[in-house]
């Protein structure tokens, strides 16, 4: 099956720094999501990008398709950003998400 | 966005009974969803894949027999852990697919942390 890496696996941040996570995938995908999953286990939806580049507030993602992967950029980072961060694929057809492994984001302030 | 919710959200349980986890989708029709498990500090591991009206499809290495799923309409799934013992301890989370065309994206429930004592 599809085999879905992130990167880094764990990163700190200074309250206000930037970051970009990271998203490589084995095979052409028809769908990519990027997850916050927050301290209390909620998965909440950032981006359904599959391809192309999208922006929500101070985060951003890019996903290029045909090179297999996908950019999560924070900017102005806070400390509610802490928690970890999926990537997640669907290779065909209904299939279900795919997980990578996260990011765990702690901000400091 | 699209809602799922998930009930209960905690479950302490004594070794040997039954949990029954539902899982809805609020605002939308679901023909699929699906119940995933996450371990400590570890990623989601799918289990099974429900669709309505149809027997689910489990993950190699879950034990169907165990983890009982129904998927009586589509905006309602359960996942019941039968006989469950303490190695069943987990969160489990459900989630539901959203299907226009070929957007399709997935949707998330809170999450049932299950404690088997």
């Amino acid at each position: 099956g599809i085999q879905v890496e992130q990167s880094p696996p764990d990163l700190i941040l200074q309250e206000g720094a930037n970051s970009t996570l990271r998203c490589n995938f084995s095979d052409s995908v028809n769908n990519l999501q990027w997850f916050h999953q927050n301290p209390w286990g909620q998965l909440i939806n950032l981006f359904y990008i599959p391809s192309g580049t999208k922006q929500n507030g101070r985060l951003s993602a890019t996903t290029v398709a045909t090179e297999r992967y996908s950019l999560l950029y924070i900017s102005s980072s806070q400390t509610t950003d802490s928690g970890v961060y999926f990537c997640a694929v669907v290779d065909s057809g209904n299939t279900p998400l795919v997980f990578g492994k996260g990011t765990r984001l702690s901000v400091i302030a | 966005g699209a809602v799922v919710s998930q009930h209960p959200s905690r479950v302490i349980c004594k070794s040997g009974t039954s949990v029954k986890i539902e899982c809805r989708s609020l605002d939308f029709q679901a023909t699929t969803m699906f119940w995933y498990r996450q371990f400590p500090k570890q990623s989601l591991m799918l289990m099974a894949t429900s669709n309505e009206g149809s027997k689910a499809t489990y993950e190699q290495g879950v034990e169907k027999d165990k983890f009982l799923i129904n998927h009586a309409s589509l905006t309602l799934s359960t996942l019941t852990v039968t006989s469950a013992h303490p190695e069943d301890s987990s969160f489990y989370i459900c989630s539901a697919r959203t299907v226009r065309g070929s957007y399709n994206e997935q949707f998330f429930g809170p999450g049932t942390r299950l404690t088997v004592l």
